[in-house]
Parts: structure tokens; sequence; C-alpha cells
């Protein structure tokens, strides 16, 4: 399977712990993107990175988020003592910048449930 | 800041009847694109079709249309001869074609039902 991938796909926590998640884009993008759906809700855009630079950030992403892009592959987001808002389906995307196009392609999520 | 509204968050549609979602959206900007993404019950996002404001034509994509009405800034989706597999949560997005990051901006989305 050549597309988007996400790992864990569900992820249990008790409020105050650490959690990281990881994506793993398309091979030949060079953009990925942070997204966070809440239930019944699209989802809102967190981040991105183009290779490995982070470029904008969302004011939804607060000091307790961190994502990282090391060597322009795979990407990490983490999210230090949980809160039950951050209960929520983490979503990654990536895209080839070319032209105007930049279809984003988007994996299977990240459901995290703070207890 | 561009804003993406669904004002339908179920819809429900006899299968191979016709129906079609509404999406608002609010912008400044004179060049962007819209698209139509379909989300499946535990499965991935995947792109249902893409419209380029400038172009005044309409864009289809075998079984569905979409009706673009930039003055009214209306984008809403045609989905003809419904199938069971096209249920699944419908969202509206907004990218600018002007901000350098492309990250798009979403609708609250639509459900869709379809009936056997």
């Amino acid at each position: 399977d050549t597309g988007v991938s996400q790992n864990p796909r569900h992820k249990i926590t008790k409020r105050g712990q650490n959690v990281t998640f990881r994506c793993d884009p398309i091979s030949e993008h060079n953009r990925l993107y942070w997204y966070r759906q809440t239930l019944g809700q699209g989802p809102e855009f967190l981040t991105y990175f183009q290779n490995e630079a982070q470029l904008e950030k969302s004011r939804l992403l607060s000091d307790r988020f961190s994502a990282e892009r090391p060597k322009g592959s795979f990407s990490t987001l983490e999210i230090q003592r949980t809160e039950q808002g951050d209960s929520a389906m983490y979503l990654c995307a990536s895209s080839l910048v070319s032209g105007r196009a930049n279809e984003q392609f988007f994996g299977p999520g990240t459901r995290l449930t703070v207890l | 800041a561009q804003t993406v509204t669904q004002s339908q968050p179920e819809m429900s549609v006899q299968e191979a009847e016709t129906v079609t979602l509404s999406c608002t959206y609010d912008t400044s900007e004179s060049d962007y694109y819209l698209f139509w993404y379909k989300q499946p019950p535990s499965r991935q996002m995947i792109l249902v079709i893409r419209q380029e404001a400038y172009k005044q034509q309409n864009a289809t994509e075998n079984r569905f249309s979409v009706n673009f009405q930039k003055a009214a800034k209306s984008f809403s989706l045609k989905i003809s001869d419904s199938q069971l597999g096209d249920a699944a949560m419908y969202f509206c997005a907004y990218r600018s074609a002007l901000n350098a990051g492309n990250m798009l901006t979403f609708g609250g989305g639509t459900r869709l039902m379809v009936k056997p």
C-alpha cells in the first residue's frame, strides 16, 4: 500500500500523560499536514511541513503540542500533559507541491481518547 | 479568514436517485480552489471532485458534479444514480491559491445516508 499511513489507529490515555503519533506520507511527497477532527466536525488545520521545515502552525496548536519531520520523511505529533479536550481524530495528509494542483492525500487518522 | 458552511447535517437519498449537498463559503479572494471530500465510516478521506475558481465550467467526475456559483459563493455537489457505497460524511473544503501553505478549510460536513 503506497498511501499515507498513521500509527497507532487508536490511542486511549489518561489525563496528564504524553502521547506520540506517527505519520508516514506518500514517499515522494514533500508537504505533510496535520489536522484535528473533533466528533461531528470537519478537520481543522494544525501545522504543515515542507520537507523537514515546519512552516506554519495554527493557533489551535498550543505549547503542549509539538511536531517534527526529521529528514523530511515521516512525521511525529506529540501531545504533552494530555487534557480531555484533546480527544479527537488526528489526521495526516501529504502532497507533492507541483504547479497549482497540490492535491492532499489523507491517512486513516489516529483516534485519541483522553480519560 | 475564510469560512465554509454546510447547512445540512444529514441527508438521505434512495438508491439510484439523485441528491444535492449544499455548501457556501466566505472569502475576499478571487483565486482559490473548492473541493468535496468523502469520508466513509472508519476509513480515510478521499477527494471526490475539485473546482478551480477561475474556471467557469462546472467540474464533473462520473456520477458526481458540482454547481459552482462564484458570485453567490455557493458550491453544491450533485450525486446522480446514488449507490449504497456513497453513504459517508461529505466535507466541502476551501483552499486559497495565494497562501503558500495550501492548507484546507473544511465545512462541518453532511452525513449522507443511502436507502436500498
